[in-house]
């Protein structure tokens, strides 16, 4: 089955630094690849997702990459803020389910 | 416009107890999820649904039930809850409905149950 594996599973950076998180899955059949954040004590809430056909995608200070040769995805986040302090979490869909694999997480601290 | 909701918010069972968690949603999606939140682990996937009447094992089906009589409801149970089962557990729906613009992907997450077995 599909593995996704994430990296690292922490990230500090200074207030307007660029942060970025990595991932890689295993099952070249996986068509869709969210990412979520997660603040303290709450729901995971997607922040950009990108679909297999796509290579990058951006939405304000938020990117996401794909290389499908590589089967590797990453998460851009530019000119970082206290807000973006975080668990983020990558994942990838089995092509052929509708279910979602998770990463095991990234804890994003933006000191200020 | 309540989207996906969990009950109980918090619960602590004795090992060997049951019980029930019940997500809701009122999308009218299709799919809904089970998950369990462990530190360090991320979200693991217990047990799944593509409709009303269907359930599907995930990656940590063990020591769970679920039933999805109504196309709104998954019900998790524990029938005999041990120690290990302490966790954070989230429900999610995704599918073609209000609020996704015609997409399956996206997954909406309920609050969260925490639920602590002694």
């Amino acid at each position: 089955g599909e593995n996704v594996e994430q990296h690292p599973s922490t990230l500090s950076v200074q207030e307007g630094d660029s942060a970025v998180i990595k991932c890689t899955y295993s099952d070249s059949a996986s068509n869709y690849f969210p990412w979520y954040k997660q603040e303290l004590g709450k729901r995971p809430q997607l922040i950009i997702d990108i679909r297999s056909n796509v290579g990058e995608k951006k939405d304000q200070r938020i990117a996401v990459t794909l290389n499908k040769t590589a089967k590797h995805f990453s998460l851009h986040i530019t000119e970082t803020q206290p807000e973006d302090s975080a668990v983020y979490f990558c994942a990838a869909r089995p092509g052929s389910q509708g279910n979602l694999i998770f990463g095991k997480g990234t804890k994003l601290s933006v000191k200020p | 416009n309540a989207g996906v909701t969990q009950t109980p918010k918090f619960r602590v069972l004795k090992t060997g107890q049951s019980m029930t968690l019940l997500c809701a949603q009122d999308m009218n999606h299709e799919y809904m999820y089970w998950y369990r939140q462990d530190p360090g682990m991320g979200l693991r996937l217990i047990h799944y649904s593509v409709g009303e009447g269907t359930t599907a094992k995930g990656e940590v089906p063990d020591g769970y039930n679920v039933s999805r009589l109504k196309k709104q409801n998954f019900l998790l149970g524990l029938e005999s809850a041990a120690p290990s089962q302490t966790s954070v557990y989230f429900c999610a729906s995704s599918g073609v409905g209000r609020r996704t613009g015609g997409d399956y992907n996206e997954q909406f997450f309920g609050p969260g149950t925490r639920l602590t077995v002694l």
